[in-house]
């Protein structure tokens, strides 16, 4: 079937260490992949995308490369800050139907 | 920048009753969504919508479920008779067209069903 695996939570960091959540993905055929951020109290906010194999995408510090021998999309940011405390969604979306498949999503915590 | 609205914020209503939850789309976009997350769950879809029609729905869009886009701007899903586990953040979204696959979210209602 078509699905997003993500890393389980919560995740808890100190400010200025390296993130990573890794994200995984089954599709028939070649989705495109998001990364959905959601801080608190507010709703989900665009925070990245990559449409074909070895797109990276970017967007204030984070990164995600698709990958499409792995399957996967894992974000990464080299220093997190306190703001960067959200829950993370990644998802998918096929052009056969355009509906957005959502992982679990991870929650994290940056401490100061 | 254009934004999706979404209205109330919150609402409680009792078991039994009917809600409308209200959402703006951005001006220009001709596909529109409904998602849910129940508390600590995933984001689930729940209907998409274009030309006036239903493209799509998932299994939870039983038939105490319906979309409706009554004017130009607005688009609307009704819960004819609320049940406890309807208690959940509703998004709402837009798209732009066929080939833009992005999907930009309002800031969700939190419906909660007493």
């Amino acid at each position: 079937g078509n699905s997003v695996t993500q890393m389980e939570g919560p995740v808890t960091l100190s400010e200025e260490a390296f993130l990573t959540i890794n994200c995984t993905y089954t599709a028939t055929g070649y989705p495109s992949l998001f990364w959905y951020v959601q801080y608190p109290g507010e709703g989900l906010q665009l925070l990245l995308k990559a449409t074909k194999a070895d797109d990276k995408g970017s967007n204030k510090g984070f990164e995600a490369t698709y990958r499409k021998e792995t399957t996967s999309f894992h974000l990464e940011k080299g220093s997190v800050q306190v703001s960067d405390s959200a829950v993370y969604f990644c998802a998918r979306i096929t052009f056969n139907d355009y509906k957005l498949s959502f992982g679990a999503g991870t929650t994290v915590t940056v401490r100061a | 920048e254009p934004e999706v609205t979404q209205t109330p914020s919150h609402q409680v209503t009792q078991m039994g009753q009917e809600v409308i939850l209200r959402c703006v789309p951005i001006s220009n976009h001709l596909y529109f969504y409904w998602y849910r997350q129940i508390l600590g769950q995933k984001v689930e879809f729940l209907v998409s919508f274009y030309n006036n029609e239903i493209s799509e729905k998932s299994e939870i869009f039983d038939d105490q479920f319906s979309v409706e886009r009554p004017d130009g701007s607005n688009f609307t899903l009704k819960i004819r008779s609320t049940k406890l586990e309807d208690s959940a953040m509703y998004f709402c979204a837009s798209r732009a067209g066929e080939r833009q696959e992005t999907q930009y979210f309002g800031p969700g209602t939190r419906l909660l069903v007493l």
